[in-house]
């Protein structure tokens, strides 16, 4: 069973275009985020879930709307897509906010391409 | 700000060698995490270090660390092709309290040449 899977695994979308990404933990975790892995590797985060709220927003631009239907589960959502967009985009999770370990598990990410 | 600062960036081995990946971090933290990612791939968590002093060992792989110095290493011993990788420490930036998310450092990629 994959703890954190996230659909699609490749995207490629032309610019203007609005498009979702899913995913889903089966690990009874509280706390989701999104990473954005750019194409030198580095990894970001955007977005921190914990139990359906808002923790973090990083600067990201309002394009980016997460939202959580419940704690299992984190979607991404992107408005009038950029060429700049194109990245691999990471779901996560770990246990709940005050946890001694918050150690990160992830999905198997999200190629995006903008052309 | 948090910044997370590994080095090297590139690490090029011949297999049977030893060598140290550092991670150097900017604030006071307790929790310090290694990650590995082949290409193509997901992150693969390989060690969770929560205090001062923790050394974890997996294989070829040891990470050890010093929270006074804001110092983690990741050792490798005898190394062999398989251990090629780009390989991440993450720091968790809240000292006793936590929001969760974890600030990476820029990876170190490292191929293991026979």
């Amino acid at each position: 069973d994959t703890a954190v899977s996230q659909t699609p695994k490749y995207l490629v979308t032309q610019m203007g275009n609005d498009k979702s990404i899913k995913c889903e933990q089966n690990l009874g975790h509280d706390t989701m985020y999104w990473y954005k892995q750019d194409s030198k590797k580095f990894l970001k985060i955007m977005f921190s879930y914990n139990n359906k709220e808002l923790i973090i927003n990083e600067t990201v631009p309002n394009r980016f709307s997460p939202k959580s239907p419940d704690k299992a589960h984190l979607n991404l959502h992107i408005n009038s897509l950029e060429l700049g967009d194109s990245a691999v985009y990471f779901c996560a999770s770990s246990q709940a906010l005050g946890a001694m370990n918050t150690e990160a598990f992830f999905g198997q990410g999200t190629r995006l391409t903008v052309v | 700000e948090l910044k997370v600062e590994q080095n090297p960036l590139f690490l090029s081995m011949q297999e049977g060698k030893n060598y140290t990946i550092y991670c150097n971090y900017s604030t006071t933290s307790d929790r310090l995490y290694w990650y590995r990612q082949d290409p193509g791939k997901s992150l693969e968590s390989l060690f969770v270090l929560l205090s001062n002093g923790a050394v974890k060992q997996e294989g070829r792989l040891m990470a050890s660390l010093d929270t006074k110095a804001r110092l983690s290493t990741l050792h490798i011993t005898a190394a062999v092709h398989d251990l090629s990788a780009t390989y991440f420490c993450a720091v968790d930036p809240y000292y006793g309290g936590s929001q969760g998310n974890l600030i990476f450092g820029k990876g170190t990629k490292l191929s293991v040449k026979p």
